[in-house]
């Protein structure tokens, strides 16, 4: 069974542009979410998907968006970043929605937007 | 509004001592409580989780108690040891908003 990955581990962008990130869910898995954790901080919600749909949304602006492929990786995209954007990037993939279920979290990606 | 607060925001412990986390959550449909490790670098770990129809589970030296009418939720460390030194989140399923709130994070301390 493999886990969770995640690329690149690492990226610097300048403010304006837009960026890409990419997440691979572990084996079994149908729903990844993705999460923003600023230095010092809990993870925030941004949003789920799940069987290639967004499934749920947190406080995020639609210059945050996603795809979901059909093989259960996803993506994250951010347009017009802006330097609170600085963050670690998490998925982490899980098996249907229906019920509570167990998250496992991918190594994250650290983007610097300068 | 919906939220998880985590407390203490730090603890130092001596090695051997136990250590309590609490949290409280806001959303009292919530459903499930898992608690995460992350070491400095490294990705939260999901150590253990507790669903609101048991009230308390155990795993060796790491259990997490839930009161559901107080809406609130402990991690329990017994006899701490240097490598458990790390942050704890922990995070609850907002069941009517269907997505996991997290609490900002304990950074534990175990001195040898």
């Amino acid at each position: 069974e493999t886990g969770v990955t995640q690329s690149p581990t690492h990226l610097i962008k300048t403010r304006g542009q837009q960026v890409t990130l990419r997440c691979s869910s572990q084996s079994g898995h149908n729903t990844v979410s993705w999460y923003q954790q600023a230095l010092g901080q809990g993870p925030q919600f941004i949003f789920q998907y799940y069987r290639e749909e967004e499934n749920g949304r947190g406080n995020f602006p639609p210059r945050f968006s996603g795809l979901q492929f059909p093989n259960y990786s996803s993506e994250l995209n951010v347009n017009a970043l802006e330097l609170d954007d600085s963050a670690l990037y998490l998925c982490a993939s899980s098996f249907g929605t229906d019920s509570p279920y167990e998250q496992y979290f991918g190594p994250g990606t650290r983007l610097t937007v300068t | 509004g919906e939220n998880v607060e985590q407390h203490p925001s730090t603890l130092s412990v001596q090695e051997g001592d136990s250590a309590v986390i609490k949290c409280t959550y806001s959303d009292s449909a919530s459903n499930y409580f898992p608690w995460y490790k992350q070491e400095l670098g490294k990705r939260p770990q999901l150590i253990i989780d507790i669903r609101s129809n048991v009230g308390e589970k155990k795993d060796q030296r790491i259990a997490v108690t839930l009161n559901k009418t107080a809406k609130h939720f402990s991690l329990h460390i017994t006899e701490t040891q240097p490598e458990d030194s790390a942050v704890y989140f922990c995070a609850a399923f907002f069941y009517n908003f269907n997505k996991f709130y997290f609490g900002s994070g304990t950074k534990l301390n175990v001195k040898p």
